[in-house]
């Protein structure tokens, strides 16, 4: 089973800071199957991201993936209040799927 | 509209079988590509993916879970059921069910989820 590290554990910035967050896969993934999901308390996830780059219906072109192999990042250009949340990234292989501990990006 | 929705108990005895409904509407699960998973989360942790049932009725489970586990579809119903035995309090959690697309299996459509509690 794929394995997802994601980094940091927690990051705190200000609204209009560029977030990076990291996810490093314990083998190769294939780019096709990647995602990024944002969950704020008390809601489902929402997919942000698929196929490593592509954002989902809706999503503001603020936010970017980027990756390939063993490691992807999601990328926030300027924080808008409503971004702080904690982000998961997930992989799909041998038709299942396993997602990162995930990273809480919280208010500075 | 998509839209999915988990029904079942609160609270379940340790020992018991879970059985958890996801009703949805909006789409097909006889329609070429579509899946329905479940996924769980506890308390302050990350999502974890349980099982999944295709249009074409393949099963799928997680690797960990897979001899407690059982994914059922009713198309007639849009209804896909979850059976969990032997219920343990670490099982206690979020369960969200959520459509997932053959094209990009990306989860793209998450229900608001249920909370179940594992306790004597």
């Amino acid at each position: 089973e794929i394995v997802l590290t994601q980094s940091p554990g927690t990051l705190s910035l200000s609204p209009g800071d560029r977030a990076t967050l990291s996810c490093r896969a314990s083998q190769s993934v294939i780019s096709t199957y990647f995602a990024w999901y944002q969950q704020k308390p008390g809601q489902a996830p929402r997919l942000l991201i698929y196929g490593a780059s592509t954002r989902a219906t809706g999503i503001p072109d603020r936010f970017s993936g980027s990756g390939s192999g063993t490691d992807f990042t999601l990328t926030i250009s300027r924080l808008e209040p409503e971004d702080f949340a904690v982000y998961y990234c997930q992989q799909y292989g041998s038709s299942r799927y396993t997602f990162g501990q995930g990273t809480k990006l919280e208010i500075k | 509209q998509v839209t999915l929705k988990e029904s079942g108990p609160a609270l379940v005895k340790p020992t018991q079988t879970l059985t958890l409904t996801c009703t949805f509407s909006g789409f097909s699960l006889s329609t070429n590509g579509v899946r329905v998973n479940w996924i769980r989360q506890p308390p302050g942790k990350a999502l974890e993916w349980l099982a999944r049932i295709d249009w074409d009725d393949d099963k799928f489970y997680s690797t960990s879970l897979r001899t407690r586990l059982t994914i059922s579809k009713d198309t007639s119903k849009n209804q896909v059921v979850l059976t969990m035995t032997n219920m343990d309090p670490v099982d206690t959690a979020t369960y969200f069910c959520a459509r997932s697309l053959y094209s990009s299996n990306a989860i793209d459509i998450w229900g608001q989820g249920t909370m179940v509690t594992v306790s004597s």
